[in-house]
């Protein structure tokens, strides 16, 4: 099984910051990583696949980069409503989510 | 409009049998799969499995597997998760999602959840 390892486990910002999030993979799974945001008493939301593809309707100050273990996600000015806990996932062999990164703020 | 609307809120005694359901709406339920995604509370997503409702065909992750069974109707285009026997430990929030190649098989719209609480 593919565990990924996400850092830190929180990350204190505030509005108008700059956010970046890492997703480390304990082995390749070339570029078939995403990215998930989720808010309290919601479902989750995809933000990017295949490591750098923008999902439908997701704001161009999130982007990710990265293939084969390591990732990021960056979030380039942070605005009220991004913060919340935000998780990675591999589909290269079936799928694992990494632990989370909560961004709360400062 | 896409939706995947799952069953409501459940509360069993353990040893108790359940079923919980995802019924797709607004696209072709048979081109995408659906995965089971659950969220204990107060921690992460764990991927349980999936289902291509086109023909049934399922994986599971090696921690669900022979715990959960994951079947469909796509006459009904519906998902279905269910248990046999619960455990305490199974109290938790349960997400259904599709995903297929058009969003790299990343899960584009998820269920609005089910909270089963199993407690004696």
């Amino acid at each position: 099984e593919i565990v990924l390892t996400q850092s830190p486990a929180t990350l204190s910002l505030s509005p108008g910051e700059r956010a970046t999030l890492s997703c480390r993979a304990s082995q390749s799974v070339s570029s078939y990583l995403a990215w998930y945001q989720q808010k309290p008493g919601q479902a989750p939301r995809l933000l990017i696949y295949d490591a750098s593809n923008r999902a439908t309707g997701i704001p161009a100050r999130f982007s990710g980069s990265g293939s084969g273990t390591d990732f990021t996600l960056t979030i380039s000015s942070l605005e009220p409503e991004d913060f919340a806990v935000y998780y990675c996932q591999q589909r290269s062999n079936l799928y694992t989510f990494g632990q989370g990164t909560k961004l709360e703020i400062k | 409009e896409v939706q995947l609307v799952q069953s409501g809120a459940e509360v069993k005694k353990p040893g108790e049998s359940l079923r919980i359901s995802c019924k797709g709406s607004g696209y072709s339920f048979t081109s995408y799969w659906i995965s089971w995604v659950r969220q204990m509370p107060g921690k992460g997503l764990e991927w349980m499995g999936r289902i291509d409702p086109s023909d049934s065909y399922t994986n599971y992750s090696p921690s669900f597997q022979g715990h959960v069974t994951i079947s469909a109707d796509k006459s009904i285009s519906t998902a279905y998760l269910q248990w046999s026997s619960l455990k305490a430990s199974d109290t938790a929030m349960y997400y259904c999602a599709r995903h297929t190649d058009s969003s790299g098989y990343s899960f584009d719209y998820w269920g609005q959840g089910t909270l089963v609480t199993v407690s004696s």
